[in-house]
């Protein structure tokens, strides 16, 4: 069954320093998404993302962060200098179109 | 943003019998409900999703009854089995949008 996979499974990384998260979608599918949940919270749009460039945003969304499809393949979610409170586990989903979306597995960040 | 409620943290069933999850929204453009299901450490799993304009879909032991009048929602889950123990979250769905809008979860415990 085909899946999203996502990469790394946990990264840490010190306070201010950029990361980039990893996304591989299901191969057919034209919509991307990036949702995060804090640890206790609800899960949370970040951002979507169809035809090369983003569809919608969220107000957490600001212009620390960036998503790119640099290839066929990969989805990839950047935050340029992170923060304390960026600490969550962020899920990248896809879906086709009129479909529901697929989630990953998540990619648990700590900042210190 | 409590657009998307469940107010139950917790459900607590025995195996065999109904497990209702209960989800209520306040957001009457939304025209799209799903449940995702979640095991620690793993991204949401699609269940099964409605269309605002049905009131019931139904996928082997789960079932989804939305009434819109409402604007309350709720999957029922029969007979439950131990492996059903998990996280379920509503989501719903704006028309025109991608988004997701998440419910906090319900932790549902089927013992046997």
């Amino acid at each position: 069954e085909p899946e999203v996979t996502q990469t790394p499974s946990h990264q840490v990384t010190q306070m201010g320093q950029e990361v980039i998260l990893r996304c591989v979608p299901i191969s057919n599918h034209l919509y991307f998404y990036w949702y995060r949940q804090i640890l206790g919270q609800k899960v949370e749009f970040l951002v979507s993302f169809y035809n090369n460039e983003i569809s919608e945003k969220s107000e957490i969304f600001d212009d620390q962060f960036s998503v790119e499809r640099p290839d066929g393949s990969n989805f990839t979610l950047k935050i340029r200098s992170t923060k304390l409170e960026d600490s969550a586990m962020y899920f990248c989903a896809s879906s086709g179109q009129f479909t529901e979306a697929f989630f990953g597995q998540g990619t648990r960040l700590t900042v210190v | 943003d409590q657009q998307v409620k469940q107010n139950s943290p917790s459900l607590s069933v025995q195996e065999g019998r109904i497990s209702i999850l209960n989800c209520d929204y306040t957001n009457s453009m939304f025209d799209y409900f799903l449940w995702y299901k979640k095991y620690p450490a793993e991204g949401p799993t699609f269940l099964i999703s409605i269309s605002s304009i049905k009131d019931k879909n139904e996928d082997g032991r789960f079932t989804v009854f939305l009434n819109k009048s409402a604007k309350h929602l709720s999957l029922h889950i029969v007979p439950s089995q131990p492996g059903d123990s998990a996280v379920y979250f509503c989501a719903a769905r704006r028309a025109g949008t991608d988004k997701l809008i998440f419910g906090t979860g319900t932790r549902l415990q089927v013992f046997p």
